[in-house]
């Protein structure tokens, strides 16, 4: 398909382990977001890559989840020692560009679980 | 910081007119969204307007913007079962990442 993807769909993890969600964002996007939906929460900016500039961390809670994209395209986040606060949605998004109007198409997300 | 509020909660009957409210802080907003989440599925992107529109009508979907009170919302006429979802309003300013309200969680009775 065209749109962007997300792998796993679901994960259920131990506290404590380390896990890696992965996107594939629509091609030819050059701006890739990452945002965590919690329960019955509206989405929470994570963090943002514009094509080769430095990614803006800024929404990052905490110096366990880092980020990489290998170029413009596959996108992977990675939350160490995961924390039952951990438990979410990740949702990934790209657009064309990174401009004022960025239309963002979403992927599925991938549902976490700590227990 | 930036803020996007969203009541939580609206139910309609099928055939009557859904209204979704949204209000906004950050007054450097250039564009303002409406995203539909249904179960288990992404958000889709429905309909977006600019801020210096103050109305904009697509199909059964009507926005309506007041900038002054930085307020939005969403009319969908004619509603149906299948628009049974979770709406989310989101704001693009100064950054480049969206800001989403809550959701506001739509029920179509019968």
């Amino acid at each position: 398909g065209a749109g962007v993807s997300q792998s796993p769909s679901n994960k259920v993890t131990e506290k404590g382990k380390d896990v890696e969600l992965r996107c594939d964002p629509i091609s030819g996007h050059t701006a890739l977001y990452w945002y965590r939906q919690r329960l019955g929460q509206g989405l929470e900016f994570l963090i943002y890559f514009q094509g080769n500039s430095a990614p803006d961390k800024s929404g990052l809670p905490s110096d366990r989840f880092s980020a990489e994209r290998t170029g413009e395209s596959v996108s992977t986040l990675t939350i160490q020692r995961t924390q039952q606060e951990d438990s979410a949605v990740y949702l990934c998004a790209s657009s064309l560009d990174g401009s004022s109007h960025n239309e963002q198409f979403f992927g599925p997300g991938t549902r976490l679980t700590v227990l | 910081g930036e803020d996007v509020e969203q009541s939580l909660f609206l139910s309609v009957r099928e055939g009557d007119s859904s209204v979704i409210n949204c209000t906004y802080t950050d007054s450097s907003s250039t564009y303002l969204y409406w995203y539909k989440q249904e179960p288990g599925a992404g958000l889709q992107l429905l309909t977006y307007i600019f801020s210096n529109m103050d109305m904009k009508q697509d199909q059964r979907l009507t926005v309506l913007l007041n900038k002054k009170d930085k307020h939005l919302s969403l009319r969908i006429a004619d509603t149906q079962t299948g628009d049974s979802a979770i709406y989310f309003c989101a704001e693009s300013g100064s950054a480049r990442q969206l800001t989403f309200g809550s959701g506001t969680q739509l029920t179509v009775l019968p």
